[in-house]
């Protein structure tokens, strides 16, 4: 399939706690995006990592790219109750125009 | 506020019903998509616009049947359609530059029932 998938599907950690999700793909692509979603609502764009990028930060989240491995991370910094919300990696593909999107981890963070 | 804007919220419909969802951008965006969000399943892209036109069509059932008729605006328009057709209908837009890296913006999406 052409879209990412992420790992684990659920996870659920105490506040304060780091939370890291993991995506692969199986194809070339020109950058991978985070998305979150809230339940029932719509996705919110997060952070963007291009393939030549390796890492990046955005306040308390933390991106890898892993082009060799096809593997992504992200890793949520002292998660609080409101990050509680759907996670989903979404692969731009080499030749493509459009973003192709996983079934997303659930992430619960107790108060 | 995403600016997408998606109505209606809820619907729920007969089998035999013909409805319409509705989805507007205040972004000034030149493209506009459809996505359909089911339980444990990934995000399917249904339909893209560009600059009006339809440049992708997954392989979507003729029961729904979209309508761009200017860049801001996008219609999904449902005819007999079937209970496994219930889900979260996204709406969505982007500017397209011709290169990679467009960040999508999502409305907050229609359920859809189907009875």
């Amino acid at each position: 399939s052409q879209q990412g998938e992420e790992d684990p599907q659920a996870l659920s950690i105490q506040e304060g706690e780091n939370a890291t999700m993991n995506c692969s793909y199986k194809t070339s692509i020109n950058n991978l995006q985070w998305y979150r979603q809230n339940s029932g609502r719509g996705l919110v764009h997060l952070i963007l990592i291009r393939s030549n990028e390796r890492e990046k930060h955005s306040g308390r989240l933390r991106v890898t790219l892993d082009t060799s491995k096809k593997s992504s991370s992200l890793l949520i910094t002292a998660s609080r109750a409101a990050d509680t919300a759907s996670y989903f990696c979404a692969t731009d593909l080499t030749g493509a125009n459009n973003l192709f999107f996983g079934t997303g981890t659930r992430l619960t963070v107790i108060p | 506020e995403t600016g997408v804007t998606q109505t209606p919220r809820h619907l729920v419909m007969g089998m035999t019903n013909k409805k319409s969802l509705k989805c507007e951008q205040h972004l000034g965006h030149n493209a506009m998509y459809w996505y359909k969000q089911s339980a444990k399943k990934p995000l399917e892209l249904m339909f893209v616009y560009n600059f009006k036109e339809q440049t992708e069509n997954n392989s979507v059932p003729s029961r729904f049947s979209p309508e761009c008729p200017n860049s801001s605006h996008l219609f999904l328009h449902l005819h007999t359609l079937q209970p496994e057709d219930s889900a979260l209908y996204l709406c969505a837009s982007s500017q397209m530059t011709g290169t990679s890296g467009n960040t999508i913006y999502f409305g907050e999406g229609s359920w859809l029932t189907v009875v």
